[in-house]
């Protein structure tokens, strides 16, 4: 079976020093992994995404992930975290061995509070 | 110029009430979703429709009644309301589903039943 861990509930970090959110993830097949990030009360907003290739992927708002296969781990980072990125990130997964065809089911993580203060 | 938009925001009613809630996007995708986030912030997908075809059924009570008219558009209609369907419901859209294009979500719908 599928699933995300992301096993910080919160994060808290003090502003210019660096932001790391952790997930592990567990599928059958090949992963293609994604970082979502929501601020309150707002939707989701894309990222970054891992399909193949180099393992480190750079995305939106200075944030880049480094996919690691033998851990099993995509993990969020930030070099100099600022205020405004304190919101809640999730982690999301999907894989062809999660589904007979190619429909784009994502599974999620629980969600990791990032708590920026100054 | 919102991509994916939903309506409306905020849904208050009664239960055993019907509501819908409407979902469009204008980014020319062929594929949406909606997804159901409880008050834990858990996210689960719940329907997904590519050219206006069910493509994603997960467990979700019959009360609960997807409905596509062009692939823009991408409803949701709730019959007979419980309590425990009060939450946030997210529509999103990508192109031709596909498991590595990443989704665009909508500002979310809360509903509250009373």
């Amino acid at each position: 079976a599928q699933s995300v861990a992301q096993p910080e509930d919160q994060v808290n970090v003090a502003e210019g020093n660096p932001l790391t959110v952790k997930c592990t993830y567990s599928v059958s097949g090949n992963p293609y992994l994604f970082w979502y990030v929501q601020y309150p009360n707002r939707g989701l907003q894309f990222l970054l995404k891992y399909i193949t290739g180099d393992n480190l992927v750079k995305g939106s708002y200075g944030f880049e992930a480094e996919f690691n296969k033998s851990q099993t781990s995509f993990h969020l980072k930030k070099p100099s975290a600022l205020v405004s990125d304190s919101a809640l990130y999730f982690c999301a997964v999907s894989s062809r061995s999660m589904t007979t065809d190619s429909w784009g089911k994502l599974q999620f993580g629980a969600g990791t509070q990032v708590v920026v203060t100054p | 110029d919102t991509a994916v938009s939903q309506t409306p925001k905020y849904l208050v009613t009664q239960m055993g009430n019907d509501k819908s809630i409407k979902c469009e996007q204008n980014l020319g995708h062929d594929t949406m979703y909606w997804y159901k986030q409880d008050s834990k912030k858990f996210l689960k997908i719940m329907f997904s429709y590519n050219n206006k075809e069910l493509i994603i059924n997960e467990t979700v009570p019959n009360r609960f009644s997807p409905k596509s008219p062009d692939k823009a558009h991408l409803n949701l209609h709730i019959n007979s309301l419980e309590l425990g369907d009060s939450a946030v419901y997210f529509c999103a859209s990508n192109s031709g589903g596909e498991l590595y294009n990443e989704q665009f979500f909508g500002p979310g719908t809360r509903l509250t039943v009373l």
